[in-house]
């Protein structure tokens, strides 16, 4: 099992720029997530969603969107891409009842 | 919305010192999760906690949620350099049944000095 894998792991973008972020995860969970890091702090949920097809909104989902095809992708889109966007950003994904495992993250820097 | 609160933010112990971490949260806690976090790397699960006065512990890493469910607890005993790290206590708000939309606190940053 490779787990949750993402990528890339370094990206750096100009501002108004898009991009996708991709999460994959091999576990069969129906569960999966999208946080954000900023430096010094905890994390912040941006999106989840509990199966195919079905996403919400977490706790910072302004200038992001998600998408759910399959149970195994769960991409993240920023469409124009801002400063306060910088951040080190993780997927994660999860059983029902049972604990999150988390991908390895991406960088991501706007200037 | 729920808030979670750890203390201390950082923290520097020779090794072999025991040492505990706390984690508060303005609500009652339905889940409460500890990770571990690697500098620049992913999370590590270490353990969940759901009842009332439940303890886990897992070789020297002991974890406690206290009776009412809104403070928790990572006790570390005899630290080595493997225990650096930064941890994370997440919460589990319950608005939404097994979908654990956590809220995370900001961190203890842990240093173990030789």
């Amino acid at each position: 099992n490779a787990g949750v894998t993402q990528t890339p792991k370094f990206r750096i973008l100009k501002i108004g720029q898009s991009m996708t972020l991709q999460c994959a995860q091999d576990m069969n969970h129906n569960y999966m997530y999208w946080y954000r890091q900023d430096p010094g702090m905890g994390l912040k949920l941006i999106y989840y969603s509990v199966g195919a097809g079905i996403t919400d909104k977490g706790e910072v989902p302004n200038g992001y969107n998600v998408s759910r095809s399959t149970t195994e992708d769960f991409p993240l889109r920023l469409e124009l891409a801002a400063p306060s966007q910088t951040s080190v950003y993780f997927c994660a994904s999860a059983r029902l009842w049972n604990e999150q495992f988390f991908g390895p993250g991406t960088r991501l820097t706007v200037l | 919305s729920q808030e979670l609160e750890q203390s201390p933010q950082s923290l520097i112990v020779q090794e072999g010192k025991n040492l505990t971490i706390n984690c508060t949260s303005s609500k009652t806690l339905y889940g409460l999760y500890w990770y571990k976090q690697k500098y620049g790397e992913g999370l590590i699960f270490l353990m969940m906690l759901q009842k009332g006065g439940e303890e886990k512990s897992h070789e020297k890493i002991t974890a406690k949620l206290d009776e009412k469910k809104q403070q928790s607890s990572l006790h570390i005993t005899a630290s080595q350099p493997s225990h650096a790290g930064i941890y994370l206590c997440g919460a589990d708000g319950g608005e939404v049944q097994g979908a654990q939309k956590l809220v995370f606190g900001q961190g203890t940053r842990l240093t173990i000095n030789p």
